[in-house]
């Protein structure tokens, strides 16, 4: 167990929906990181916070939006989906905002029909 | 964005081999992070690198941080059924406070 937790586990949605996804980083872990892993795919970086501040971007869609709330959980919301945006949504949380180890939480699966 | 060359993609290996994997790039990094995926499950820290020419164990593994700083090793030894998976290496760039960098990932397959 890493202790990021994320929620939730699953997620059955239909196309044009919006929903949103949440993840509790370690304690004492200030950044917080969106990964997207599609079906036999890497990781691809989404968005970092770091004490509730945007900190990087990666190749984040217009139509994904990200938040960390001062008791640093954050949300990462997903509207108007696409079959294609079905896929793993991972969460990580380090200490620090750039150097050091990224633990993951246990994912949410999305899936768009 | 940067690239990291992990290979091999994929290896099939009998029960007890012992397996080696790298990654490789023409950026210089600062730390290397070694990665294991289960499927459906979220990647677990295996290995931490943070100085050129360290190894580093963790039962049987072993990584080292290769000394030109481009690239990464790891090796299991005598290789066991619960060792499938996919292992990702990842690094932090030496311009610093940029996000890790990801390898595509290496899919172990044990026969038993």
């Amino acid at each position: 167990d890493s202790g990021v937790t994320q929620t939730p586990k699953h997620l059955i949605t239909a196309t044009g929906q919006r929903v949103t996804l949440r993840c509790s980083p370690r304690s004492g872990d200030l950044s917080v990181y969106w990964y997207q892993q599609s079906l036999d795919q890497g990781l691809q970086f989404l968005i970092q916070y770091y004490n509730g501040e945007e900190r990087a971007k990666g190749n984040i869609l217009e139509r994904f939006s990200a938040q960390q709330f001062p008791d640093l959980h954050s949300e990462l919301n997903l509207s108007s989906l696409e079959l294609g945006d079905s896929a793993l949504y991972f969460c990580a949380s380090s200490v620090s905002s750039g150097y050091g180890e990224q633990f993951f939480g246990p994912g949410t699966r999305l899936t768009v029909l | 964005g940067q690239q990291l060359n992990q290979s091999p993609q994929s290896m099939f290996i009998q029960e007890g081999e012992d397996v080696s994997m790298n990654c490789t790039s023409s950026s210089i990094f600062n730390t290397w992070l070694w990665y294991k995926q289960d499927p459906g499950e979220g990647p677990v820290l295996l290995i931490a690198l943070y100085k050129a020419g360290e190894l580093t164990s963790n039962g049987r593994l072993t990584a080292q941080f290769g000394i030109t700083r481009k690239d990464s090793f790891l090796n299991i030894s005598a290789s066991i059924p619960s060792d499938v998976g996919i292992y990702f290496c990842a690094g932090q760039l030496e311009s610093g406070n940029t996000p890790l960098v990801f390898g595509k990932g290496t899919r172990l397959s044990v026969i038993a």
